[in-house]
């Protein structure tokens, strides 16, 4: 069974600093989508950035950025100039075919 | 564009008792998911359906939940009874297809306390 691990249970960013967040994952497959999602406080959860597996380069999105690493099996999150609005929880979840799987999150503070 | 539509927001019963949840897709979106996601931990998949067939329900304990998308459009979901373990908050995301790459909307959730 495939498996999303986020290893930082909280993190804090200074703002307009720049902060990673790690995910690693576990499957036998090659072919397979990655995302992280952003869970405002109850607010709702909305697409941040996609990966597809078989593509090698890193997917950006304005400030959000990820570093892909497939032979590692990493997935993570870099955003830059962090802004207030950032803080949330992040998700970091796995594709494939019809399963979306996620890991436990991560909250990102976002000081001021 | 209306996004996905929940109610209630917030509900709090006693153990053993029954809650329905309901809700409204994005228009046109033909997948629609159930999630449960307890205090600190990630969302995990309840039920996923495609029109109104059931794609997967391997999670869902179909003792005390149950699901049903009639028409293909809103869907209800019940815990009857319910158990303190099932105070969560409840997400229903529509997408446009099966595996659309991952490109859920969720709605902002309905907030389950057990008593």
């Amino acid at each position: 069974a495939q498996t999303v691990t986020q290893s930082q249970p909280e993190m804090s960013v200074q703002e307009a600093e720049t902060v990673t967040l790690s995910c690693t994952y576990d499957t036998s497959e090659s072919d397979y989508y990655l995302f992280w999602y952003k869970q405002p406080p109850s607010r709702q959860m909305i697409l941040v950035i996609r990966q597809e597996a078989y593509k090698q380069q890193n997917a950006t999105e304005n400030r959000f950025s990820v570093n892909f690493q497939k032979a590692a099996k990493s997935f993570s999150l870099k955003i830059s100039d962090s802004q207030l609005g950032d803080a949330a929880m992040y998700f970091c979840a796995y594709l494939r075919g019809n399963k979306l799987v996620f890991g436990a999150g991560t909250i990102l503070r976002v000081k001021s | 564009e209306a996004g996905v539509a929940q109610s209630p927001r917030y509900k709090i019963i006693e153990k053993r008792q029954s809650v329905a949840f309901w809700c409204n897709p994005i228009s046109g979106h033909a997948t629609l998911y159930w999630y449960q996601q307890i205090l600190g931990q990630g969302p995990k998949l309840l039920i996923q359906f495609q029109n109104n067939g059931v794609v997967d329900d391997s999670q869902l304990p179909k003792d005390r939940f149950s699901a049903e998308r009639l028409k293909g459009v809103d869907s209800t979901l019940k815990i009857q009874p319910a158990k303190l373990e099932d105070s969560a908050v409840y997400l229903c995301a529509s997408s446009l297809g099966t595996g659309s790459a991952g490109e859920l909307f969720f709605g902002e959730g309905s907030r389950l306390t057990v008593l």
